[in-house]
């Protein structure tokens, strides 16, 4: 069975602090690691990793995956209130079509 | 060009009652995938649809079952509520020869039994 562990459970930092957020997996047949934010209700994408792509960026937000360790790290720099949302992680089995196993999440509180 | 709708967005029922919920996948979408979210915890998959059949199903009782129509939209139906099964239910959609990350999340039904 799948299983995605998140750490830490919750975080409450100040504007302009640097965060890592951590994720480790088992998986029997990796295909992807993906991250979400979800703020109210719907999860939105973030970063997708995968074997040929194990570090991605995006402004703010930078994500590395660790295929070795089985563990990926959600970096957020210079945070905002906006940022504040809980942040998923979730892996995508080769076997199991576009089914997603997800992470219990990491519920991140930026302070102005 | 409307996303992934969901009704109701919120619902209350009483223990042993039965339940239906509604997604509609974003246009050119044809799977269909359930979630089922508790306060506090990651969505668990419950299972997909595509084609009119269930493809895959997570680790859920077969009180929880389900059906796509032949326009793709979906229904989960939860027969027997328990209070354990209050929660924010997530309907996801995707297409024929999309990645994973091109699947869109629904904004979600909350249920609460009491």
């Amino acid at each position: 069975e799948d299983k995605v562990v998140q750490s830490p459970l919750s975080l409450v930092v100040h504007e302009g602090d640097t965060v890592t957020l951590n994720c480790s997996y088992e998986v029997t047949n990796f295909r992807s690691l993906l991250w979400y934010k979800q703020e109210k209700k719907a999860p939105t994408f973030l970063f997708m990793l995968t074997s040929s792509g194990i570090e991605k960026k995006s402004g703010r937000l930078s994500s590395i995956l660790d295929k070795k360790e089985l563990f990926s790290i959600l970096n957020i720099t210079a945070t905002q209130t906006g940022d504040s949302a809980v942040y998923l992680c979730a892996v995508e089995n080769n076997n199991a079509g576009n089914m997603l196993t997800f992470g219990g999440g990491t519920r991140l509180m930026v302070k102005p | 060009d409307a996303g992934v709708t969901q009704s109701p967005t919120h619902l209350i029922k009483t223990r042993g009652q039965q339940v239906t919920l509604r997604c509609s996948p974003k246009s050119g979408h044809d799977t269909v995938s359930w979630y089922q979210q508790a306060l506090g915890q990651g969505p668990q998959f419950i299972f997909q649809y595509y084609e009119e059949e269930e493809r895959q199903r997570g680790n859920f009782p077969d009180r929880f079952s389900g059906h796509q129509f032949p326009n793709y939209s979906s229904e989960l139906n939860v027969n027997a509520l328990l209070l354990g099964d209050s929660a924010l239910y997530l309907c996801a959609s995707s297409g024929k020869g999309t990645q994973v990350y091109e699947q869109y999340f629904g904004p979600g039904t909350r249920l609460t039994v009491t």
